[in-house]
């Protein structure tokens, strides 16, 4: 596609439930980022992939969520056990470099995200 | 580590008319990314301008202008000729040019100003 895509673009969960999001980047998008979005509030990063590898988990806000991009490509972001508290948008975001590159910029592309809403 | 600070949570401008959105920030470090970020309701974030902090010019897309002052470290908007288009949550982010560790991959943002155009 021309763009990063995610879905689905809402979830609902009980409390507890285990969900998965996924994130389609722009094709050969080396750089691959999560971003969170609570309620009236600016994006906060999660975690960054240079092709397959997770460079920098340091933003998951607990050991209940996990990300995978095994090859390369299509991203997943997993919570586990689910709380009122992750209730946010899960944006994804993809870029044409290396982002540790210091080279150039490389422009974020962000997807449209998905709603997420525990009860 | 960085913070990004947006003062106005929301702004109301005429259509046609020119308006300013404010943005400060906090870093210490010398090299560096300035971004403004439009997200309208469909949440997509669309890169809005940016700024490379070793540039002392100011830089301009079309009607969009900024007004970096770095020892000031401020970071303004500024639309001209505001349109219908216009209105959406703009974000004013922040990014380290070089890698220093954790975080440092994303962006970081502020809150955001809800802009309204007035017809």
């Amino acid at each position: 596609g021309a763009g990063v895509s995610q879905s689905p673009r809402y979830k609902v969960a009980k409390r507890g439930q285990d969900v998965a999001l996924r994130c389609d980047p722009i094709s050969g998008h080396v750089s691959l980022f999560w971003y969170q979005q609570a309620l009236g509030q600016g994006p906060e990063f999660l975690t960054y992939f240079q092709n397959e590898a997770q460079l920098d988990k340091s933003g998951l806000p607990s050991d209940r969520f996990f990300a995978e991009r095994p090859e390369g490509s299509v991203s997943t972001l997993k919570i586990q056990r689910t709380q009122q508290e992750d209730s946010a948008v899960y944006l994804c975001a993809s870029s044409f470099g290396g982002y540790r590159d210091r080279v150039t910029y490389n422009e974020q592309f962000f997807g449209p995200g998905t709603r997420l809403t525990v009860l | 580590a960085q913070t990004v600070t947006q003062s106005q949570p929301e702004m109301s401008v005429q259509e046609a008319e020119t308006v300013t959105l404010s943005c400060t920030y906090d870093t210490s470090e010398s090299d560096y990314y300035l971004f403004w970020y439009k997200q309208p309701p469909s949440r997509q974030m669309i890169l809005v301008i940016r700024q490379e902090a070793y540039k002392q010019q100011n830089a301009t897309e079309n009607r969009f202008s900024v007004n970096f002052q770095k020892a000031a470290k401020s970071f303004s908007l500024k639309i001209s000729d505001s349109q219908l288009g216009d209105a959406a949550m703009y974000f004013c982010a922040y990014r380290s040019a070089t890698y220093s560790g954790g975080g440092a991959d994303g962006l970081t943002f502020g809150k955001g100003t809800h802009l309204i155009i007035q017809p």
